[in-house]
């Protein structure tokens, strides 16, 4: 199994480009996430989805938009990027929801927004 | 703010010794976890402990919680290089149906 992917490792934009990022399980996991890292912050929740079909707005979600149209895959949107957007992107998935659940990250996605 | 937050946010110890790292949260929790993160890489479970559990043993990991003071630690025993890495603590909240991840301590474990 490879877990979750995350595509591209690595990326530079332009202010007001638009870019998607991808996600992808192979868990058959029903939540997934998507977070944002800056250094001394933390890991911030941006959407997350409860299952196939549904998302939902975390604790950062303006600028972002997100689809879950397969179970396995949870994609985040960049309509226009900002500065601000800099950082480093992790998904996530866990089997159901819940803090007892245990979330497996993927690798990340580096973003710089020039 | 956050829900947990964590100190020290940065620790640098030689091998061998025991690392310590504290999180504080601020609601009533089901269940704290902490994660591990390796430099460039995301993030990886170590350990869940339930609201109804005091101590929690995994290997060289000692886990406390104390709800009474909505804190936690987390104790690495005989510390390796390899060790050298950030420390999540997660909380879920009792009403909540998402992890909340601290700040992270970042511990640097010298050869």
């Amino acid at each position: 199994n490879a877990g979750v992917t995350q595509t591209p490792k690595f990326r530079v934009l332009k202010t007001g480009q638009s870019m998607t990022l991808l996600c992808a399980q192979d868990m058959n996991h029903e939540y997934m996430y998507w977070y944002r890292q800056d250094p001394g912050m933390g890991l911030r929740l941006i959407h997350y989805s409860v299952g196939e079909g549904t998302t939902a707005k975390g604790e950062v979600p303006d600028g972002y938009n997100v689809s879950r149209l397969k179970k396995q895959n949870f994609l985040l949107g960049l309509e226009s990027a900002a500065p601000s957007q800099t950082s480093v992107y992790f998904c996530a998935s866990s089997l159901l929801g819940g803090p007892q659940e245990t979330q497996y990250f993927g690798p990340g996605t580096r973003l710089l927004v020039l | 703010s956050q829900q947990g937050e964590e100190d020290p946010q940065a620790l640098s110890i030689q091998e061998g010794e025991n690392a310590t790292m504290n999180c504080s949260y601020k609601t009533s929790i089901n269940n704290l976890q902490w994660y591990r993160q390796n430099s460039g890489r995301g993030l990886v479970h170590l350990i869940l402990i339930r609201s109804n559990e005091r101590e929690k043993h995994s290997g060289r990991l000692r886990v406390t919680l104390d709800t009474s003071k909505k804190s936690s630690s987390l104790l690495i025993t005989a510390s390796r290089a390899a060790d050298t890495a950030s420390y999540f603590c997660a909380s879920g909240e009792t009403s909540g149906s998402r992890l909340t991840f601290g700040e992270g301590t970042q511990l640097t474990v010298n050869p």
